[in-house]
């Protein structure tokens, strides 16, 4: 069975960091491609960033430059390292797989239940 | 402002059929795959529909279609369980990132 559980969430000072932390069972991260997608409170969805199986990363104009994703695949983890952050970065930050298929590769099959992250003075 | 556009709210009664949709652009939905995402009171966000493919264990109430550069996800024969925020989603090729609708909240009376 498929299973993503993050962890790390907290409340920060604005300005500070914090590494959210996704462990996945079920299946391999490094053959699949992982996400992070954030919901602001009240608010929708956004993609926040991605690592592929290749090991390429890509993030959303939003975060770009403050934030780091990478993987490790010794602990089948996933990890978000959230630098230099602000208020606006407050939201709760899910971990997703993406479709392996050709087709849907930029979709996702399954979700984590997310981890709250709270930037506040 | 999202870059799909979606209904802010629509309600339906239990056994009736609702149709969202997410209208788009020729660098989105009109070129790539739409996937429907439901989320229940805040919940995780759970994968309904992926193009016109229902994933394992979403019941066949659920069906999918697009045109052109609108994308619709129809619930037939609706049931209270129902109720959620439906999200769409895809690439978007001018903004090279994926990109999601603000969401629909489906009301079922």
């Amino acid at each position: 069975e498929v299973q993503l559980v993050e962890s790390g969430g907290g409340m920060i000072q604005p300005g500070g960091s914090l590494r959210l932390s996704c462990a996945a069972s079920g299946f391999t991260v490094s053959s699949n491609y992982m996400s992070w997608v954030r919901q602001a409170p009240e608010k929708g969805l956004e993609w926040v960033s991605v690592i592929y199986s290749g090991g390429s990363t890509y993030y959303s104009e939003s975060v770009k430059g403050r934030f780091t994703i990478s993987r490790d695949n010794s602990k089948n983890t996933v990890y978000l390292q959230m630098n230099s952050l602000r208020a606006e970065d407050t939201a709760v930050y899910y971990c997703a797989r993406g479709i392996s298929s050709s087709s849907a590769y930029h979709l996702f099959d399954f979700w984590g239940r997310g981890t709250l992250v709270t930037v506040s003075s | 402002q999202s870059a799909l556009t979606q209904e802010s709210s629509v309600s339906g009664t239990v056994g009736q059929t609702v149709t969202l949709s997410c209208t788009g652009n020729n660098n989105n939905i009109g070129t790539f795959t739409v996937g429907w995402y439901q989320q229940i009171s805040h919940g995780a966000p759970k994968t309904v529909m992926i193009g016109n493919s229902l994933p394992s264990g979403i019941p066949d109430r659920f069906s999918g279609s697009k045109s052109g550069t609108t994308a619709s996800l129809t619930i037939s024969g609706l049931q209270p369980e129902d109720e959620a925020d439906y999200y769409c989603s895809t690439w978007d090729y001018s903004l090279s990132a994926r990109v999601f609708g603000g969401g629909t909240k489906l009301t079922v009376l």
